[in-house]
Protein backbone atom coordinates (compact mmCIF):
# COMPACT_ATOMS: atom_id res chain seq x y z
CA UNK A 1 0.00 0.00 0.00
CA UNK A 2 1.28 3.38 -0.74
CA UNK A 3 1.70 5.33 2.35
CA UNK A 4 2.09 9.10 2.77
CA UNK A 5 2.98 10.51 6.18
CA UNK A 6 2.96 14.27 7.28
CA UNK A 7 5.23 14.79 10.23
CA UNK A 8 2.86 16.18 12.26
CA UNK A 9 -1.47 16.16 13.06
CA UNK A 10 -1.81 18.87 15.13
CA UNK A 11 0.31 22.64 15.07
CA UNK A 12 0.26 25.44 16.73
CA UNK A 13 2.13 28.91 15.79
CA UNK A 14 1.75 32.40 16.51
CA UNK A 15 1.48 35.03 14.03
CA UNK A 16 4.89 35.40 12.36
CA UNK A 17 6.83 32.42 12.94
CA UNK A 18 8.06 30.58 10.02
CA UNK A 19 6.68 27.41 9.69
CA UNK A 20 7.44 23.60 8.11
CA UNK A 21 4.89 21.01 7.10
CA UNK A 22 6.61 17.88 6.12
CA UNK A 23 5.41 15.09 3.72
CA UNK A 24 7.00 11.61 2.65
CA UNK A 25 5.96 9.55 0.48
CA UNK A 26 7.12 5.51 -0.18
CA UNK A 27 6.00 4.82 -3.82
CA UNK A 28 8.64 6.30 -5.57
CA UNK A 29 5.85 8.58 -7.15
CA UNK A 30 6.82 11.55 -9.00
CA UNK A 31 3.67 13.94 -8.32
CA UNK A 32 3.46 15.33 -5.05
CA UNK A 33 0.64 18.31 -3.69
CA UNK A 34 -0.34 20.36 -0.81
CA UNK A 35 -3.84 21.62 -0.21
CA UNK A 36 -5.88 23.13 2.06
CA UNK A 37 -9.03 21.91 3.28
CA UNK A 38 -11.50 24.12 4.23
CA UNK A 39 -15.19 23.62 5.19
CA UNK A 40 -17.24 24.47 2.58
CA UNK A 41 -14.64 24.88 0.39
CA UNK A 42 -13.36 21.66 -0.50
CA UNK A 43 -9.42 20.92 -1.03
CA UNK A 44 -7.73 23.24 -2.55
CA UNK A 45 -4.22 23.51 -4.67
CA UNK A 46 -1.39 25.48 -3.26
CA UNK A 47 1.43 24.07 -4.48
CA UNK A 48 2.64 20.58 -6.75
CA UNK A 49 5.83 19.18 -7.62
CA UNK A 50 6.23 16.98 -10.37
CA UNK A 51 9.53 16.05 -10.13
CA UNK A 52 12.36 16.75 -7.65
CA UNK A 53 13.48 20.52 -7.41
CA UNK A 54 10.28 21.29 -9.48
CA UNK A 55 7.21 23.35 -8.08
CA UNK A 56 4.25 24.75 -10.12
CA UNK A 57 1.83 27.01 -8.06
CA UNK A 58 -1.53 26.00 -7.79
CA UNK A 59 -4.97 27.63 -7.12
CA UNK A 60 -4.17 29.65 -3.86
CA UNK A 61 -0.46 29.90 -2.85
CA UNK A 62 0.14 33.28 -1.92
CA UNK A 63 1.66 33.16 1.47
CA UNK A 64 3.41 29.68 1.06
CA UNK A 65 6.78 28.24 -0.74
CA UNK A 66 7.08 24.76 -1.18
CA UNK A 67 10.83 22.55 -1.78
CA UNK A 68 11.27 19.36 -2.84
CA UNK A 69 15.08 18.15 -2.66
CA UNK A 70 14.43 14.52 -2.77
CA UNK A 71 11.98 12.51 -4.52
CA UNK A 72 10.06 11.12 -1.48
CA UNK A 73 9.57 14.60 0.25
CA UNK A 74 7.81 17.65 -0.39
CA UNK A 75 8.01 20.08 2.62
CA UNK A 76 5.69 23.59 2.64
CA UNK A 77 6.41 26.36 4.03
CA UNK A 78 4.59 29.02 5.72
CA UNK A 79 7.00 31.89 5.70
CA UNK A 80 5.45 34.14 8.08
CA UNK A 81 2.12 32.32 9.51
CA UNK A 82 -1.03 34.69 9.66
CA UNK A 83 -4.44 33.48 11.09
CA UNK A 84 -6.24 33.09 7.80
CA UNK A 85 -3.85 30.06 7.36
CA UNK A 86 -5.27 28.70 10.11
CA UNK A 87 -6.19 25.11 8.25
CA UNK A 88 -6.13 21.45 7.77
CA UNK A 89 -3.40 20.89 5.12
CA UNK A 90 -3.22 17.96 3.34
CA UNK A 91 -0.50 16.03 1.46
CA UNK A 92 -0.84 13.97 -1.66
CA UNK A 93 1.59 11.81 -4.23
CA UNK A 94 0.21 10.49 -7.69
CA UNK A 95 2.44 8.63 -10.06
CA UNK A 96 2.01 10.31 -13.49
CA UNK A 97 -0.24 13.26 -14.35
CA UNK A 98 -1.38 11.72 -17.72
CA UNK A 99 -5.13 9.78 -18.27
CA UNK A 100 -4.21 6.48 -17.01
CA UNK A 101 -4.54 5.09 -13.34
CA UNK A 102 -1.43 6.48 -12.57
CA UNK A 103 -3.15 9.49 -11.52
CA UNK A 104 -5.14 8.26 -8.42
CA UNK A 105 -3.86 10.74 -5.57
CA UNK A 106 -2.99 9.55 -2.44
CA UNK A 107 -3.23 11.29 0.63
CA UNK A 108 -1.58 11.65 4.06
CA UNK A 109 -3.55 11.92 7.64
CA UNK A 110 -3.85 15.69 7.22
CA UNK A 111 -2.34 18.37 9.55
CA UNK A 112 -4.80 21.04 11.42
CA UNK A 113 -2.72 23.82 11.99
CA UNK A 114 -3.36 26.45 14.55
CA UNK A 115 -2.25 29.97 14.19
CA UNK A 116 -2.76 32.09 17.05
CA UNK B 1 -11.85 27.80 -15.95
CA UNK B 2 -12.29 24.22 -14.79
CA UNK B 3 -14.90 23.77 -12.15
CA UNK B 4 -16.99 21.00 -10.03
CA UNK B 5 -19.67 21.33 -8.64
CA UNK B 6 -21.61 19.23 -6.04
CA UNK B 7 -24.83 19.83 -5.20
CA UNK B 8 -25.37 19.18 -1.39
CA UNK B 9 -23.11 20.29 1.53
CA UNK B 10 -24.83 18.56 3.78
CA UNK B 11 -27.15 15.28 4.07
CA UNK B 12 -28.75 13.01 6.38
CA UNK B 13 -30.14 10.14 5.73
CA UNK B 14 -32.05 7.29 7.73
CA UNK B 15 -30.01 3.46 7.63
CA UNK B 16 -31.30 2.28 4.79
CA UNK B 17 -32.41 5.05 2.94
CA UNK B 18 -30.87 5.60 -0.49
CA UNK B 19 -28.19 7.86 -1.37
CA UNK B 20 -27.44 9.78 -4.64
CA UNK B 21 -24.85 12.82 -4.23
CA UNK B 22 -24.54 14.92 -7.36
CA UNK B 23 -21.60 15.76 -9.32
CA UNK B 24 -21.25 17.91 -12.48
CA UNK B 25 -17.99 19.63 -13.58
CA UNK B 26 -17.12 21.81 -16.32
CA UNK B 27 -14.98 20.72 -18.92
CA UNK B 28 -15.36 19.86 -22.73
CA UNK B 29 -12.70 17.39 -23.07
CA UNK B 30 -11.03 13.66 -21.74
CA UNK B 31 -11.73 13.43 -18.13
CA UNK B 32 -10.99 10.97 -15.72
CA UNK B 33 -13.71 11.16 -12.61
CA UNK B 34 -13.27 9.98 -8.92
CA UNK B 35 -14.82 9.86 -5.78
CA UNK B 36 -12.80 10.25 -2.96
CA UNK B 37 -14.17 9.22 0.83
CA UNK B 38 -12.93 10.93 4.17
CA UNK B 39 -14.02 8.71 7.33
CA UNK B 40 -14.17 11.28 10.55
CA UNK B 41 -10.53 11.44 11.51
CA UNK B 42 -9.36 9.02 8.40
CA UNK B 43 -7.65 9.80 5.22
CA UNK B 44 -8.81 11.03 2.38
CA UNK B 45 -9.37 7.58 0.02
CA UNK B 46 -10.47 6.67 -3.53
CA UNK B 47 -13.81 5.36 -3.48
CA UNK B 48 -14.14 4.93 -7.16
CA UNK B 49 -12.77 5.87 -10.83
CA UNK B 50 -13.35 6.07 -14.30
CA UNK B 51 -11.33 6.56 -17.14
CA UNK B 52 -13.15 5.01 -20.19
CA UNK B 53 -15.39 1.98 -20.70
CA UNK B 54 -18.78 1.50 -18.80
CA UNK B 55 -19.70 4.50 -17.46
CA UNK B 56 -20.99 3.27 -14.75
CA UNK B 57 -18.36 1.83 -12.35
CA UNK B 58 -18.44 0.30 -9.06
CA UNK B 59 -16.58 0.94 -6.24
CA UNK B 60 -15.90 -0.54 -2.61
CA UNK B 61 -18.56 -0.70 0.20
CA UNK B 62 -21.43 -1.08 -2.10
CA UNK B 63 -21.26 2.53 -3.89
CA UNK B 64 -21.73 3.33 -7.74
CA UNK B 65 -21.43 5.95 -10.13
CA UNK B 66 -22.85 7.01 -13.74
CA UNK B 67 -21.00 9.11 -15.98
CA UNK B 68 -23.29 10.80 -18.50
CA UNK B 69 -21.14 12.97 -20.56
CA UNK B 70 -23.84 14.68 -22.00
CA UNK B 71 -24.53 15.88 -18.32
CA UNK B 72 -21.19 16.47 -17.25
CA UNK B 73 -22.33 14.58 -14.37
CA UNK B 74 -20.95 11.51 -12.48
CA UNK B 75 -23.28 11.07 -9.64
CA UNK B 76 -22.36 8.60 -6.66
CA UNK B 77 -25.20 6.08 -5.40
CA UNK B 78 -25.65 3.73 -3.18
CA UNK B 79 -28.93 1.94 -3.03
CA UNK B 80 -29.11 1.79 0.98
CA UNK B 81 -26.95 3.67 3.41
CA UNK B 82 -25.49 2.48 6.77
CA UNK B 83 -24.31 4.58 9.89
CA UNK B 84 -20.92 3.76 8.75
CA UNK B 85 -20.65 5.59 5.48
CA UNK B 86 -21.05 9.51 7.19
CA UNK B 87 -18.19 10.56 5.92
CA UNK B 88 -17.08 13.84 3.60
CA UNK B 89 -17.39 12.63 0.03
CA UNK B 90 -15.31 14.53 -2.63
CA UNK B 91 -16.31 14.39 -6.32
CA UNK B 92 -12.53 15.47 -8.47
CA UNK B 93 -12.06 15.48 -12.07
CA UNK B 94 -8.95 15.04 -14.00
CA UNK B 95 -8.68 17.04 -17.63
CA UNK B 96 -5.78 18.68 -19.47
CA UNK B 97 -5.69 22.47 -18.46
CA UNK B 98 -3.12 25.11 -19.87
CA UNK B 99 -0.20 23.57 -17.48
CA UNK B 100 -0.98 19.76 -18.10
CA UNK B 101 -3.32 17.19 -16.58
CA UNK B 102 -4.75 18.83 -12.95
CA UNK B 103 -7.05 17.40 -10.82
CA UNK B 104 -9.88 20.11 -9.51
CA UNK B 105 -11.70 18.74 -6.34
CA UNK B 106 -15.57 20.06 -5.74
CA UNK B 107 -16.49 21.19 -2.30
CA UNK B 108 -17.48 17.54 -0.58
CA UNK B 109 -20.86 16.89 0.77
CA UNK B 110 -21.00 15.94 4.46
CA UNK B 111 -23.13 12.66 5.01
CA UNK B 112 -24.59 12.03 8.24
CA UNK B 113 -26.51 8.36 8.73
CA UNK B 114 -28.91 8.21 11.59
CA UNK B 115 -28.84 4.73 13.21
Amino acid sequence: DVKVTQSSRYLVKRTGEKVFLECVQDMDHENMFWYRQDPGLGLRLIYFSYDVKMKEKGDIPEGYSVSREKKERFSLILESASTNQTSMYLCASSLDRGTSTKNIQYFGAGTRLSVL
Amino acid sequence: AQSVSQHNHHVILSEAASLELGCNYSYGGTVNLFWYVQYPGQHLQLLLKYFSGDPLVKGIKGFEAEFIKSKFSFNLRKPSVQWSDTAEYFCAVNARGTGGFKTIFGAGTRLFVKA
